[in-house]
């Protein structure tokens, strides 16, 4: 069981924003940066926000939020690329490791 | 632009030790960051396995830690991975990672990982 929840599973049509959530406690989200991660047809992760803050070449229809406890990763303007498994990630301060979600299949229908 | 580029054997025994090596290129090891060691079995999500100051000092997974061990080589521009006793459980693709700025164990650049399994 992981440290972080997401959804197992999020859909929506080209052009429509989604939103993914990641929920943990207070030893975690609501206390560090959170990572997200994109892994297209299970090849190498990349890393598409770290906090509120886009990695270069990544495109701004990505943007990152955190309230408390849970952290949203929203995709403005839905593209059939972004089809994808994606992951998040922080510090658990409890564990003193970096812990993961259990991911969330983004489908583009 | 940082790229990582893991190294190592494809195949190893149980009970053996599964030893990667990780090169960098386009970033000095020496100048900061963390470094660290991700793992994902066959179908399943993503696991961090530690991570490296480039000072030397080390985090672990609390659930690996008596069978891992991180190091650095800033001679050679490249950080290790050893994991010991190592079973099926262990099979994975094995992903290098440096960590995300200013200092931060999170992922930021990864290398396109390295399948290892483990079977006689």
């Amino acid at each position: 069981q992981s440290a972080l929840t997401q959804e197992a599973s999020v859909s929506g049509t080209v052009g429509q924003k989604v939103t993914l959530s990641c929920t943990g406690n207070s030893n975690n989200i609501g206390s560090y940066a959170v990572g997200w991660y994109q892994q297209i047809s299970h090849g190498a992760p990349k890393t598409v926000m770290f906090g509120n803050s886009l990695p270069s070449g990544i495109p701004d229809r990505f943007s990152g939020s955190k309230s408390g406890t849970t952290a949203s990763l929203t995709i403005s303007g839905l593209q059939p690329e972004d089809e994808a498994d994606y992951y998040c990630s922080t510090w658990d301060y409890s564990l003193s490791a970096q812990v993961f979600g259990g991911g969330t299949k983004l489908t583009v229908l | 632009q940082v790229q990582l580029q893991e190294s190592g054997p494809g195949l190893v025994k149980p009970s053996e030790t599964l030893s990667l090596t990780c090169t960098v290129s386009g970033y000095s090891i020496s100048s900061g960051y963390y470094w660290g060691w991700i793992r994902q079995p066959p179908g399943k999500g993503l696991e961090w396995i530690g991570s490296i100051y480039h000072s030397g000092s080390t985090y672990y997974n609390p659930s690996l830690k008596s069978r891992v061990t991180i190091s650095v080589d800033t001679s050679k521009n490249q950080f290790s991975l050893k994991l010991s006793s190592v079973t099926a459980a262990d099979t994975a693709v094995y992903y290098c990672a440096r960590g995300a700025p200013p200092v931060a164990t999170h992922a930021y650049y990864w290398g396109q990982g390295t399948l290892v399994t483990v079977s006689s």
